[in-house]
């Protein structure tokens, strides 16, 4: 158990949909990291967010939003949803931010699968 | 950060040595090498990370040469429960973002 928490864990929507997906990283930590992972994509970076500010973002489309609230949970939002969304969403946590040596803990993933 | 270079596939007899191998000739003199673990379509797991020394915690060894281009994890008595995806990671620690940039890594089948 690495202490971050999915939800939900697993989710099945029709295309156009709007999902959320939720994630609480381990306590004390202030980062959070969204990745996907499709079967043709490999763990792709989507966003990181430092203590409520976005810090990095990778290939993460306009479709698609994230936030960091005050208790450091943090939700990713999938709207417009097409049949490529379908993929497993990670969240992953770690102490530091930027320049951090530290390790990052993944959760166990929310899966997405868009019909 | 830099690239790295793995091998796609390997096999491993339950109870040997694992010894997987990552190529990383472009890496900066401050980037670090990780290792991470990804078992069938969980969470990445993470195993160990060096700069320059060898490494060596409870589940693994790191062996990174002198010039640090390349790097070998070791798993000593490598279990069932070590087949997985293991994914090489060469990441810089000054100030950006310390996202992780995952490759296609080696599949690593332990058998009977």
């Amino acid at each position: 158990d690495s202490g971050v928490t999915q939800t939900p864990k697993h989710l099945i929507t029709a295309t156009g949909q709007r999902v959320t997906l939720r994630c609480s990283p381990r306590s004390g930590d202030l980062s959070v990291y969204w990745y996907q992972q499709s079967l043709d994509q490999g763990l792709q970076f989507l966003i990181q967010y430092y203590n409520g500010e976005e810090r990095a973002k990778g290939n993460i489309l306009e479709r698609f939003s994230a936030q960091q609230f005050p208790d450091l949970h943090s939700e990713l939002n999938l709207s417009s949803l097409e049949l490529g969304d379908s993929a497993l969403y990670f969240c992953a946590s770690s102490v530091g931010g930027g320049g951090a040596t530290g390790e990052l803990f993944f959760g166990e993933g929310s899966r997405l699968t868009v019909l | 950060d830099a690239k790295t270079t793995q091998p796609p596939s390997m096999d491993c007899a339950e109870g040997r040595a694992a010894n997987l191998p990552c190529n990383h000739s472009t890496i900066s003199g401050n980037e670090y090498v990780y290792w991470y673990r990804q078992i069938h379509s969980q969470g990445p797991q993470y195993i160990i990370h060096g700069l320059k020394n060898n490494e060596t915690n409870e589940m693994a060894s790191l062996i990174i040469t002198e010039d640090r281009k390349s790097s070998t994890l070791i798993l000593p008595h490598a279990t069932l429960r070590d087949t997985a995806v293991y994914y090489c990671i060469v990441r810089a620690n000054t100030g950006t973002a310390s996202k992780l940039t995952f490759g296609t890594g080696t599949r690593l089948q332990v058998t009977l």
